[in-house]
Parts: C-alpha cells; sequence; structure tokens
C-alpha cells in the first residue's frame, strides 16, 4: 500500500527565511516519483516540483528544493527566501504502483510567512 | 490553454438531489482523476480512468459514479446527493507516467464546492 504523511499541520516562517515542510512515504514500488503541490487561498493546485525514485541529485526549481532521502522515506520541501506569496496549503504526493496509474496525496501543511 | 476545466465552480444540492460535476481535458491525456477535499484530510481519490471506457475505484467511491467515453471528458455523478458529500470537489488529468520514475504530474481544474443541504 501506498501512503503519504505529512505530520505538520501548520508552519510559520518569517519573511526571507528558509523553512522546511517534511513529508514521508510509504511504498513497496522500486519505481516511484514525489511531487509537491501547492495551494493557495483561492483553491488551485500549482504543481511545484518532482523527484524521481532512481534520481541521484536533489531536484531544485527557482527557490524550491526537494530533500530526498531514500533510505529514510523522507521527500522534504525547502523553500528558502520566504515570500508572503509563499502563505499557503502545500501537499505531497507520490505517484506509483505497478502501472502509476494513481497519485497518493498527504494532508497537507499550511504555510504562513510572517512580514 | 484550458488544461482541465470543471463545471460548475459552486454548487448547492438538496439531500436526495442528483448532479453531474464535468470534467473536460485538452491535453490529450489518458489519465483522469476525481478527488474529493475535507478540511484537514487532504485529498482522497473517488475514482480513475486510464483511457475511454476504462474506469476503476479510488478510494471513497461509495454514492458516486463516472464514465469516460470519450479521451476528453470524465464526468462525476452524484446520486441521491448526502451532507457527508459536501466537500471540494478536483478533477485532474496525467499522460502516462514517463520513464521509471513516474516523473509526469498530474494537472489539476480549479475545484467545485458542493454543499448539500
Amino acid at each position: 500500500a501506498q501512503k503519504i504523511t505529512q505530520t505538520q499541520p501548520g508552519m510559520f516562517v518569517q519573511e526571507k527565511e528558509a523553512v522546511t515542510l517534511d513529508c514521508t512515504y510509504d511504498t513497496s514500488d522500486p519505481s516511484y516519483g514525489l511531487f509537491w503541490y501547492k495551494q493557495p487561498s483561492s483553491g488551485e493546485m500549482i504543481f511545484l516540483i518532482y523527484q524521481g525514485s532512481y534520481d541521484q541529485q536533489n531536484a531544485t526549481e527557482g527557490r524550491y528544493s526537494l530533500n530526498f532521502q531514500k533510505a529514510r522515506k523522507s521527500a522534504n520541501l525547502v523553500i528558502s527566501a520566504s515570500q508572503l506569496g509563499d502563505s499557503a496549503m502545500y501537499f505531497c504526493a507520490m505517484r506509483g504502483g505497478f502501472t502509476g496509474n494513481q497519485f497518493y496525496f498527504g494532508t497537507g501543511t499550511s504555510l504562513t510567512v510572517i512580514p | 490553454n484550458a488544461g482541465v476545466t470543471q463545471t460548475p465552480k459552486f454548487r448547492i444540492l438538496k439531500i436526495g438531489q442528483s448532479m453531474t460535476l464535468q470534467c473536460a481535458q485538452d491535453m490529450n491525456h489518458n489519465y483522469m482523476y476525481w478527488y474529493r477535499q475535507d478540511p484537514g484530510m487532504g485529498l482522497k481519490l473517488i475514482y480513475y480512468s486510464v483511457g475511454a471506457g476504462i474506469t476503476d475505484k479510488g478510494e471513497v467511491p461509495n454514492g458516486y459514479n463516472v464514465s469516460r467515453s470519450t479521451t476528453e471528458d470524465f464526468p462525476l455523478r452524484l446520486e441521491l446527493a448526502a451532507p457527508s458529500q459536501t466537500s471540494v470537489y478536483f478533477c485532474a488529468s496525467s499522460s502516462r507516467g514517463q520513464g521509471a520514475s513516474m516523473s509526469t504530474e498530474a494537472f489539476f481544474g480549479q475545484g467545485t464546492r458542493l454543499t448539500v443541504v
């Protein structure tokens, strides 16, 4: 069975500081992808970053990076130089399974950036 | 670029009524999904489809039905609406996972906020 766990319901960060949002996953599949999405208060789901299970290097996209520790089954999102517009819900997701048919989501972390 | 289009954006239903949430994508994606999002609960998969004519149940299918007659459309049918179906519904689509690490992300519609009273 696939499972995504996000243990931080809410996080606060000072503007311009870095913040790490935690994500652990459980799967027995050798092949899977890990994704982070942002959901601002307007409600849409915005794709941020992807990490493949076979990737040797951590993924980066602008101010977003993914701290991937395969042995620990963790895929933490790091946001550098936080901005007020980063205040949102953040969801970790995994695509896996034999056919990669499904995306499994965590319960999300609410991030608030303090000016 | 339209991407994934959901209609309606908002709807209020009375208990026992039925309705269809529409979802269409113009990216020629094989995979389509319906999720519901309840506060503090993340996204739960209702149904998904891997191609026209093929659908399968997700984690919470009870009270819902789907069909996939074309690649583009994936409507979600609510029969006999209940208060427990009050939620935000998201339709998403994706192409087949690329390579060994399933690299293709899901694209989401704007969501439908449904209230059953």
